[in-house]
């Protein structure tokens, strides 16, 4: 199945700033998602990431906070804007193909 | 997205013991029910993809069982292992789209 690198592991960053998450697949993958998971909640899907076109945003999240890319069929950016304390977060990457769903390692946000 | 719960929120086992917990999702629309292991800092591991009602999988010491017309899944880790604390989350999919509604996760502590 394919393997994803998601970088930066962790991060703390200052309030007002933006972080940008890279995910690099190993192979083409069908669809990619972004999750954020808060502490003590659920993940929750953020986007669903579109080759060549806008990401599609759930209810609660829009483009001018959360800008996604996706160029190509191996590789995804998630970009947290403006940050504030509320946007500490696990944020993770995920792909699908024909096999099943493959995830990255997350990256662990702390907004100070 | 489909409201998916999990209980216990945690749990700790004596090594050497079973436990077992439980995943509710919505019955209706139903497509799949998924399990993975996540450790810490790294990719969630996948367990087991569930369709059918009354399907049960194993995998090592690991198993688990599906009821759809209920709503629910059990996974079961038998003669429970330091190397299986970790935080297992379920996740359910409906029938008309690839995203993965998540449960909060129940983490397992092993205690040798």
């Amino acid at each position: 199945s394919a393997v994803i690198s998601q970088k930066p592991s962790r991060d703390i960053c200052q309030r007002g700033t933006s972080l940008t998450i890279q995910c690099q697949v190993d192979s083409q993958v069908t669809m990619m998602f972004w999750y954020r998971q808060q502490p003590g909640q659920s993940l929750t899907l953020i986007a669903t990431a579109n080759q060549g076109s806008e990401a599609t945003y759930e209810s609660g999240f829009v483009i001018d906070k959360f800008p996604i890319s996706r160029p190509n069929l191996t590789f995804s950016t998630l970009t947290v804007s403006n940050m504030s304390p509320e946007d500490s977060s696990i944020y993770l990457c995920s792909g699908w193909t024909d096999y099943g769903y493959t995830f990255g390692s997350g990256t662990r946000l702390t907004v100070v | 997205i489909l409201n998916v719960e999990q209980s216990p929120q945690s749990l700790h086992v004596q090594e050497g013991d079973s436990t077992n917990f439980t995943c509710s999702f919505p019955s209706s629309n139903f497509y799949a029910l998924h399990w993975y292991r996540w450790e810490t800092a790294k990719s969630p591991e996948a367990l087991f993809v569930m369709t059918l009602n009354g399907d049960e999988k194993k995998k090592g010491r690991i198993s688990a069982t599906l009821n759809t017309k209920e709503g629910y899944s059990y996974l079961y880790i038998k003669g429970s292992q330091p190397e299986d604390s970790a935080t297992y989350l379920c996740a359910s999919s409906s029938s008309n789209d690839y995203k993965l509604s998540f449960g909060a996760g129940t983490t397992v502590t092993v205690r040798a």
